[in-house]
């Protein structure tokens, strides 16, 4: 089965700690992007990466962090300095990150909240 | 900086209904537009792209139009089933890079 997949499905966070969320694929795709969805709102660019060793800042990139050391896999860390955590994040991919008419393949998502 | 808005941002119909979510963008410079749809907890579902040198896109009980020099998109979903029913989120595409800029979505219930 092709596809990306992300763990866990809900996260809880303490306050001060860092977390991290996992997305991978086997889609062969070279570009991988993370998104923040608030409630009742539309998804948000955290970072993206267009290749291996390479990631970009994205709209709300502050208070996270990212490492794109295999193709595979992009993981997000929330870091204690994100003050506002509690969101769902979304991993998505596509075949690269120049061709605009190559569509984004979403996960399922990871849901954060803060105890 | 673009900015992407979607109205209604609820809609309840009865089911059997053709019915017509919208979606309007700032800057009309854009390489694409893509609908998705997402079920509550899950995530997104890729409908229909329009390139935007394109009018329409149709697939089965779905189409989308898009009229970029008036920054606007419509999707049309015919004879509305009680399955349609999700959020459903426009998002465009500028001239550079695959980055995609969201609308904050309809969210659609379709009741028997």
């Amino acid at each position: 089965d092709g596809g990306i997949t992300q763990s866990p499905k809900y996260l809880f966070r303490k306050e001060g700690q860092n977390v991290t969320l996992s997305c991978e694929q086997n889609l062969n795709h070279d570009a991988m992007y993370w998104y923040r969805q608030d409630p009742g709102q539309g998804l948000r660019l955290i970072y993206y990466s267009q290749i291996v060793n390479d990631f970009q800042k994205g709209d709300i990139a502050e208070g996270y962090s990212v490492s794109r050391e295999k193709k595979e896999s992009f993981p997000l860390t929330v870091t204690s300095a994100q003050k506002n955590p509690t969101a769902f994040y979304l991993c998505a991919s596509s075949i690269d990150g120049t061709s605009g008419s190559r569509t984004q393949y979403f996960g399922p998502g990871t849901r954060l909240l803060v105890l | 900086k673009q900015e992407v808005t979607q109205i209604p941002a609820a809609l309840s119909v009865p089911e059997g209904e053709n019915l017509v979510l919208n979606c309007s963008f700032t800057d009309s410079a854009i390489y694409n537009l893509q609908w998705f749809r997402q079920d509550p907890g899950k995530g997104l579902t890729s409908l229909l792209l329009i390139q935007s040198s394109q009018r329409e896109q149709t697939s089965g009980r779905l189409n989308a139009s898009l009229d970029k020099s008036s920054g606007r998109s419509t999707l049309y979903i015919a004879a509305s089933q009680p399955g349609d029913s999700a959020t459903y989120l426009c998002a465009v595409r500028g001239n550079a890079g695959n980055m995609l800029t969201f609308g904050g979505g309809t969210r659609l219930m379709v009741k028997p």
